[in-house]
C-alpha cells in the first residue's frame, strides 16, 4: 500500500534557526513527490515537484531534496511568515491521485 | 484570474440532512479532485474527474456520498444522509491533465459540521 509519513508532527523554531522536515514514503513506481504549504483556514498551496532521487529544488528559504525513500524540506534562517503546515504528497504509477502525509506544523517565533 | 471557488465556506447541519458542496474549477483546467481533511486522517482523496468523467472514486466512504461534474466549470459533492463523522473540511482542487498533475490548485475549502 502506498504510504507517506511525515516527521516531526510539530516543530517550533526561533527566527533564524535552520532545520529540516522529513517525508518518508513507500510507493509502487514513484511518479513524483510534491511539497505543499497550508496556512490556517486555507487550502494547500503548491511549492515543489521532485521526480527522481538526487533532485533538488529551491525557493527563497526552502530547499527540497529527494532520495529513493524520503524527502527533506530544509528551511534556512526561517522567519515568522514561514509558519504554516507543510504537507508532502506522492503520486504513483499511472494515476493522477496524490497521497498526502499528515503534515508538519511549523511555528517560527521572533 | 480567479482561483478555485467553493461554496458554502461553512455549513452546520443536523444529522440526517442532505448536504451539497459546490466547486468551480479554474477555467481551462480539466482535472478536478475532491479531498476531505480531518485532524486524525489528514487529506484524503474522495474522487477525481478528468474531462468531467469520474476516474477514481475508491475514496468515497460509502453510498451516502456522491459526486457529479455536469460540465467543465462545475462540480458537486453530495452527502445524504449526513452523519456527525462526516464533519471535516472538504477541499476541491483542479489542475491541467497532461501537465504536472501533482500541481493542484486548491480552493479555500468548505467546513462541514454535522450535529
Amino acid at each position: 500500500e502506498d504510504q507517506v509519513t511525515q516527521s516531526p508532527e510539530a516543530l517550533r523554531l526561533q527566527e533564524g534557526e535552520s532545520s529540516s522536515l522529513n517525508c518518508s514514503y513507500t510507493v509502487s513506481g514513484l511518479r513524483g513527490l510534491f511539497w505543499y504549504r497550508q496556512d490556517p483556514g486555507k487550502g494547500p498551496e503548491f511549492l515543489f515537484t521532485l521526480y527522481s532521487a538526487g533532485e533538488e529544488k529551491e525557493k527563497e528559504r526552502l530547499k527540497a531534496t529527494l532520495t529513493k525513500k524520503e524527502s527533506f524540506l530544509h528551511i534556512t534562517a526561517p522567519k515568522p511568515e514561514d509558519s504554516a503546515t507543510y504537507l508532502c504528497a506522492v503520486q504513483a504509477g499511472n494515476t493522477d491521485k496524490l497521497i498526502f502525509g499528515t503534515g508538519t506544523r511549523l511555528q517560527v517565533f521572533p | 484570474d480567479a482561483g478555485v471557488i467553493q461554496s458554502p465556506r461553512h455549513e452546520v447541519t443536523e444529522m440526517g440532512q442532505e448536504v451539497t458542496l459546490r466547486c468551480k474549477p479554474i477555467s481551462g483546467h480539466n482535472s478536478l479532485f475532491w479531498y476531505r481533511q480531518t485532524m486524525m486522517r489528514g487529506l484524503e482523496l474522495l474522487i477525481y474527474f478528468n474531462n468531467n468523467v469520474p476516474i477514481d472514486d475508491s475514496g468515497m466512504p460509502e453510498d451516502r456520498f456522491s459526486a457529479k461534474m455536469p460540465n467543465a466549470s462545475f462540480s458537486t459533492l453530495k452527502i445524504q444522509p449526513s452523519e456527525p463523522r462526516d464533519s471535516a473540511v472538504y477541499f476541491c482542487a483542479s489542475t491541467l491533465a497532461g501537465g504536472n498533475t501533482g500541481e493542484l490548485f486548491f480552493g479555500e475549502g468548505s467546513r462541514l459540521t454535522v450535529l
